[in-house]
């Protein structure tokens, strides 16, 4: 079953809001990450989380926290967003960071901060 | 500087024509590439992968990858409406953790 599950699939948060973006999978990756996409552009990516540790930051801004809570599990926490953050959040995972293999991506969260 | 570039378009064919999009990527020791179809408003979806020089196909979707030209691509036979989407080519170099993506080929398969 390759699938990847993210909810919720849409989310509208005022700047001072603090919300949660959950992202699930169920094919035993070990590697999970998270990508923003704004239109008309491809995505871009956020973090890595390897074996439930987080090994990359793309220099995200800490109004952006990730968490792993299990090897299935990714979050993606939001405090004090702007509306320049407002997009397309994809979770996506691999088999392994750092491997050949094909990343999978979830069904996104459209996010709009107002 | 890893890139990877495509031509934005759009590319449009007609109804049971082959499509062909194309993709050339900077970093030599790139190794795998893959082509994601994205529909608009949603997530990318992966459609082919592709490691060795050569062609891979399966279905209406051939892949392409020439390693010396660094040069990848995606021909699509008897196009469908149902195509028409937003193609995305991604390398990723050995030990990456990330996809380097390009910017989107735009298809749209005219009736």
């Amino acid at each position: 079953d390759t699938e990847v599950t993210q909810t919720p699939k849409h989310l509208v948060m005022g700047m001072t809001n603090k919300k949660s973006l959950k992202c699930e999978q169920h094919m035993g990756h070990r590697a999970m990450y998270w990508y923003k996409q704004k239109a008309k552009k491809p995505p871009e990516l956020m973090f890595v989380y390897s074996y439930e540790k987080l090994s990359i930051n793309e220099s995200v801004p800490s109004r952006f926290s990730p968490e792993c809570p299990n090897s299935s599990l990714l979050n993606l926490h939001l405090h004090a967003l702007q509306p320049e953050d407002s997009a397309l959040y994809l979770c996506a995972s691999s088999q392994i960071a750092g491997g050949p293999g094909e990343q999978f991506f979830g069904p996104g969260t459209r996010l709009t901060v107002l | 500087q890893k890139e990877v570039e495509q031509n934005s378009g759009p590319l449009s064919v007609p109804e049971g024509a082959i499509a062909s999009l194309n993709c050339t990527y900077s970093d030599r020791v790139s190794q795998s590439f893959f082509w994601y179809r994205q529909y608009s408003g949603k997530s990318p979806e992966l459609i082919m992968s592709i490691y060795s020089n050569g062609d891979k196909e399966d279905g209406r979707f051939t892949a392409q990858l020439n390693k010396a030209s660094q040069y990848v691509s995606l021909l699509i036979r008897d196009s469908q409406p149902s195509d028409s989407a937003t193609y995305l080519c991604a390398a990723k170099p050995p030990g990456a953790n990330n996809l380097f993506f390009g910017t989107g080929t735009r298809l749209t398969v005219i009736p």
